[in-house]
């Protein structure tokens, strides 16, 4: 079983909708969770970093952590065609640095 | 602050040869972490450097190694090439205490012929 589980996708919704992205993981020892964004041919960009449970805000995209279930969440409200993208999900595992990530879901945007 | 760098950004070598990455962390970050990319495993972590130490490494072979200097630069070698080395290989930069952000730079390409 992998430590983070992610649905692939691909993801294809219109201009404007409400995006829903998820992942699962395994063990209730990782405490920071992390949302990166990837544009093709480029390196994953942070876009949310919250630690333990409960909800982050930032701009149009918000983080859920429900730590009881294992269960991660980034919504996108008002989605625009840039933010077509693979979204990673991550955790930070018991080591101080090393990263687990998601398999990644492609998301595409339509306008 | 200007973001971290990686050269070169595209490299193509032969089976059997080695080659050597650099990456610049972020000013004040001390942490570089290593990963590989690739379209069937992902992200997978390869190690991480702290002040010139290797603090933690992941499940890759030994001909997978690394170092970082005092500056925090860091770079990492692949010896004898094999076709499946060719991935993105990604640094990740960090102040580097426990649940620091990490932010990664373009990454290398590299392909193996």
């Amino acid at each position: 079983q992998k430590e983070v589980e992610q649905d692939p996708g691909p993801l294809s919704v219109p201009e404007g909708a409400i995006v829903s992205l998820n992942c699962t993981y395994s063990n209730s020892a990782f405490q920071y969770f992390m949302w990166y964004r990837q544009y093709s041919r480029k390196g994953p960009e942070l876009l949310m970093y919250t630690y333990s449970s409960g909800n982050k805000e930032d701009g149009r995209f918000t983080a859920q952590v429900d730590k009881s279930s294992k269960y991660i969440s980034l919504f996108i409200r008002d989605s625009q065609p840039s933010d077509s993208a693979t979204y990673l999900c991550a955790v930070l595992g018991s080591s101080a640095s090393k990263i687990i990530f998601g398999s990644g879901t492609r998301l595409s945007i339509r306008p | 602050k200007a973001g971290v760098t990686q050269t070169p950004r595209y490299l193509i070598k032969t089976r059997g040869q080695q080659v050597t990455l650099s990456c610049s962390p972020i000013s004040g970050h001390r942490s570089v972490s290593w990963y590989q990319q690739t379209p069937g495993q992902g992200l997978q972590f390869l190690f991480e450097y702290f002040s010139e130490t290797q603090r933690n490494k992941g499940n890759f072979p030994g001909r997978f190694s690394g170092r970082q200097f005092s500056n925090s630069r860091s770079e990492m070698n692949v010896s004898t090439l094999e076709l499946g080395d060719s991935a993105l290989y990604l640094c990740a930069s960090s102040p580097g205490t426990r649940g620091n952000e990490q932010f990664f730079g373009p990454g290398t390409r590299l392909t193996v012929l």
